[in-house]
């Protein structure tokens, strides 16, 4: 069965501290490891698709890289804009295209 | 780019009746959409899975005569949920994706039924 966890489940950072989010799979054929930012009370945000093992993606003060096991969501001094729930998610096997979700981290960071 | 709405925002029924929730691609084509459930705290839980003019594939334990799923457009997509009750109060979002493996979510749709 397809699952997908993640930690810490909640994190709290002061302005500037890096750190990093761990997303970890087992998926028969990964096709799609995906990170989403979801803010109270909305619809989740894309942030990066990948797709293979020692892929990496950067966006702003984001950066994820993936291993044949896990992923990482790195923080590169955050700021507080940057306080949300940060979700991971695969593909879904046997051909399907529909996601299944970890549970999340809440990422709180103080100015 | 890949704007994903949904309509309404909120909304608050009483127990027995049906509400109807849209959800639309507006600045591209979907050849597929999901709608998910998520109560507070949790996760996205996946109820559904429907394409352009076929019908929608349930998840199991979702009942797909209480959750009624039509997609008649490449943009649009409706999830009714008939005769709900309390324990349908959750925050429904839909999802929908072009050709490619991304999907782009909607902002949700808040469920109180009283």
């Amino acid at each position: 069965e397809d699952q997908v966890t993640q930690s810490p489940e909640a994190l709290r950072l002061q302005e500037g501290e890096s750190s990093s989010l761990n997303c970890s799979y087992t998926v028969s054929g990964l096709r799609g490891l995906f990170w989403y930012r979801q803010d109270p009370g909305k619809g989740p945000e894309f942030l990066f698709t990948l797709y293979s093992a020692g892929e990496e993606k950067e966006k702003e003060r984001l950066k994820a890289t993936l291993t044949k096991k896990e992923s990482f969501l790195h923080i590169t001094a955050p700021k507080p804009e940057d306080s949300a729930t940060y979700l991971c998610a695969v593909r879904l096997g046997r051909g399907r295209r529909a996601l299944t979700f970890g549970s999340g981290t809440r990422l709180q960071v103080q100015p | 780019g890949a704007v994903v709405s949904q309509h309404p925002s909120w909304v608050i029924c009483k127990s027995g009746t049906s509400v109807k929730i849209e959800c639309r691609s507006l600045d591209f084509q979907a050849t597929t959409m999901f709608w998910y459930r998520q109560f507070p705290k949790q996760s996205l839980m996946l109820m559904a899975t429907s394409n352009e003019g076929s019908k929608a594939t349930y998840e199991q334990g979702v009942e797909k005569d209480k959750f009624l799923i039509n997609h008649a457009s490449l943009t649009l997509s409706t999830l009714t949920v008939t005769s709900a009750h309390p324990e349908d109060s959750s925050f429904y979002i839909c999802s929908a994706a072009a050709s490619g493996e991304t999907q782009y979510f909607g902002p949700g749709t808040r469920l109180l039924v009283l």
